[in-house]
């Protein structure tokens, strides 16, 4: 089975703090996305990547950057975390010709006060 | 760009009975997928069932079906027999053939009613 984790189920940071959260996939998957989820709004990408240090902004990569220094682990950084980054955060993975089959992590819950 | 519209935030169901899921999408895009995706509370978001628009067929997997209008740009999913692990939030999305990129609805949240 393809598996998805990430590094926190839910994380309340302060304004102004530096945030990284972890995803990891142990399938061996080219692609790894970064999404926001918020109610009324469903899910939005923020950044993808398609091979180490290869990255993409989605629809919404202001306030955030991403790492990805090996194939099998993609961070998103919250710089300056600010209270309209409170949110959940999912994290998906999919082989580079396969972006339509996404295995999606189990979110990461962010309150930001 | 391309939308992806659900209308019906919330939704419920008597156990054992049908329900249909809305779906509206625009895109001037021939070829594409559309896909049916399912939160379960707390729980990771797994595929429910996939379209691709060449395929006139309606897709179905078990008691999950869609009904795919392609010139009317809507694709509804109907759960059959509803069971009470069908509760979540489900969410339609598309994808363009080409690219990596999910546009998602806003989900819509089904409750099963014992």
């Amino acid at each position: 089975d393809v598996k998805v984790t990430q590094s926190s189920r839910y994380l309340v940071k302060r304004t102004g703090e530096k945030v990284f959260l972890e995803c990891v996939q142990d399938m061996d998957h080219e692609n790894m996305f970064w999404y926001r989820q918020d109610p009324g709004l469903g899910l939005r990408l923020i950044y993808f990547s398609y091979d180490v240090k290869m990255k993409e902004k989605g629809d919404i990569p202001e306030g955030y950057s991403v790492s990805r220094e090996k194939k099998e682990r993609f961070s998103l950084i919250l710089e300056s975390a600010s209270t309209n980054q409170t949110s959940m955060y999912l994290c998906a993975s999919s082989f580079w010709d396969r972006a339509y089959e996404q295995y999606f992590g189990p979110g990461t819950r962010l309150t930001v006060t | 760009a391309q939308t992806v519209t659900q209308s019906q935030p919330e939704m419920s169901v008597q156990e054992a009975e049908t329900v249909t899921l809305s779906c509206t999408y625009d895109t001037s895009e021939n070829n594409y997928y559309l896909f049916w995706y399912k939160q379960p509370p707390s729980r990771q978001m797994i595929l429910v069932i996939r379209q691709e628009a060449y395929k006139q067929q309606n897709a179905t997997e078990n008691r999950f079906s869609v009904n795919f209008q392609k010139a009317a740009k809507s694709f509804s999913l109907k759960i059959s027999d509803s069971q009470l692990g069908d509760t979540a939030m489900y969410f339609c999305a598309f994808m363009k053939p080409a690219g990596n990129q999910f546009y998602f609805g806003t989900g819509t949240s089904l409750t099963v009613i014992p």
